[in-house]
């Protein structure tokens, strides 16, 4: 059984916006943290950033290319995780996985099956 | 270009082994941990092998990990057709403040 659900995916043009969320299941959400990953058609995976669990702070982190563009929320009532993708470029066009963190490390354990994101004229 | 290296391609014939490489630098796998994720053809990537070569629940004995330095190896023996897939290694990276992932290596059953 996968515990996370993806949505919201689409075709979206260059420099438009797209929120996408993560419904999460079979765990408490609030105690986890959650990464995005993300994996542009035919390339390797990428991080894109995570957030800690509010009783941890709830702060976030994301990755250099997309830093300041992409936001990374959660609404723990809700069991849902967000990602926020403002001014999209090209190559933001690939499938976003949300994962779990789990252990100390935070390594990423369970993954949603994807939704893909398009930026295309 | 991916900050951990893989061989894009491996290949090998049912119930020989083979290993994937990854090699990183010190502030990635020469500090911390090594993960390792199997991509099924259409589907979500899958854990592997976590902490160099801890295996989930569920994951055979054929599968094994290893570290070294600032290097690691992921080996499957007794191979089989169901293991063609893409194999990731990923690791944090102190110096980015970020996971870092290699570039992925097609596995091939002959």
């Amino acid at each position: 059984e996968v515990p996370l659900v993806e949505s919201g995916g689409g075709l979206v043009k260059p420099g438009g916006s797209l929120r996408l969320s993560c419904a999460a299941s079979g765990f408490t959400f609030r105690n986890a943290w959650m990464s995005w990953v993300r994996q542009a058609p035919g390339k390797g995976l990428e991080w894109v950033g995570r957030i800690k669990s509010s009783s941890d702070g709830g702060t976030t982190d994301h990755a250099a290319p997309v830093k300041g563009r992409f936001t990374i929320s959660r609404e723990d009532s809700k069991n849902t995780l967000y990602l926020q993708m403002n001014s999209l470029k090209t190559e933001d066009t690939a499938v976003y996985y949300c994962t779990t963190n789990s252990g100390s490390d935070r390594y990423f354990d369970y993954w949603g099956q994807g939704t893909l994101v398009t930026v295309s004229s | 270009q991916s900050v951990l290296t893989q061989p894009p391609s491996a290949s090998g014939t049912p119930g020989q082994r083979v290993t994937i490489s990854c090699s990183g630098s010190s502030s990635n796998i020469g500090t911390n941990y090594v993960y390792w994720y199997q991509q099924l053809p259409g589907t979500a990537p899958k854990l592997l092998i976590y902490r160099n070569n801890q295996r989930p629940s569920g994951v055979p004995d054929r599968f094994s990990g290893s570290k070294s330095g600032t290097s690691a190896s992921l080996a499957i023996s007794g191979l089989r057709s169901e293991d063609e897939a893409d194999y990731y290694c990923a690791a944090w990276d102190d110096s980015l403040s970020g996971w870092v992932f290699g570039g992925g290596t097609k596995l091939t059953v002959l």
